[in-house]
């Protein structure tokens, strides 16, 4: 069965600290491993990662997929209150007409100001 | 544009009654999944269509659950004989076709089953 595992579960740190989160996983077939923002109910589309260290970028927020080690990370420079919210990652397997997606539990991260 | 909806957005019911959850995906999208986030867990894959047919339901926890997808856009999730722990907020998603991972999200239905 496919496992996804992320840590921590939940993070409180002050506006303008820099966070890590990680998600680690064990699939049968990787294809792709995606992480989500889910502030109220909606996840929201933050990464897709295939391939091995290379890094994506969205202004504060960057991620890096590393499949020797299976497992992945999220970092988050100069923390506003409006990153606080669930972080989800998931995997995607890579049989075709699998579509199942395989999600961790999530790390909560509090941003105090 | 718009996004993928769900109705309603909170639905209480008391055990043992049936219930429909409505999933209105992006127009043009073809593939559509239900996911089931009960408190404190990631999202739980339900069922997943390709057009009209249901490719895979292997995450429907028991008979009680059903989804149609008629016309292949709306899709309809049905829970018979309603019990306490089917309570959870069900999330529907959208992606453009099988293979394009990044799936789109609605607000999901808060169920509570009373």
């Amino acid at each position: 069965e496919d496992k996804v595992v992320q840590s921590p579960l939940s993070l409180v740190v002050h506006e303008g600290d820099t966070v890590t989160l990680n998600c680690s996983y064990e699939v049968t077939n990787f294809r792709s491993l995606l992480w989500y923002k889910q502030e109220k109910k909606a996840p929201t589309f933050l990464f897709m990662l295939t391939s091995s260290g290379i890094e994506k970028k969205s202004g504060r927020l960057s991620s890096i997929l590393d499949k020797k080690e299976l497992s992945s990370i999220l970092n988050i420079t100069a923390t506003q209150t409006g990153d606080s919210a669930i972080y989800l990652c998931a995997v995607v397997p890579s049989n075709f007409g699998n579509e199942k997606l395989t999600f961790g539990t999530g790390t909560r991260l509090t941003i105090i100001p | 544009g718009a996004g993928v909806s769900q109705t309603p957005s909170n639905k209480v019911t008391e055990k043992g009654k049936y219930v429909e959850l409505r999933c209105d995906p992006i127009s043009g999208h073809t593939a559509l999944y239900w996911y089931r986030q009960s408190l404190g867990q990631g999202p739980e894959f339900l069922i997943y269509f390709q057009g009209t047919g249901a490719a895979d339901d292997s995450g429907l926890p028991n008979d009680r659950f059903f989804a149609v997808r008629p016309e292949g856009s709306v899709s309809t999730l049905k829970i018979q004989r309603t019990e306490r722990g089917d309570s959870a907020v069900y999330l529907c998603a959208s992606s453009l076709d099988r293979g394009s991972y990044e799936q789109y999200f609605g607000p999901g239905t808060r169920l509570t089953v009373t």
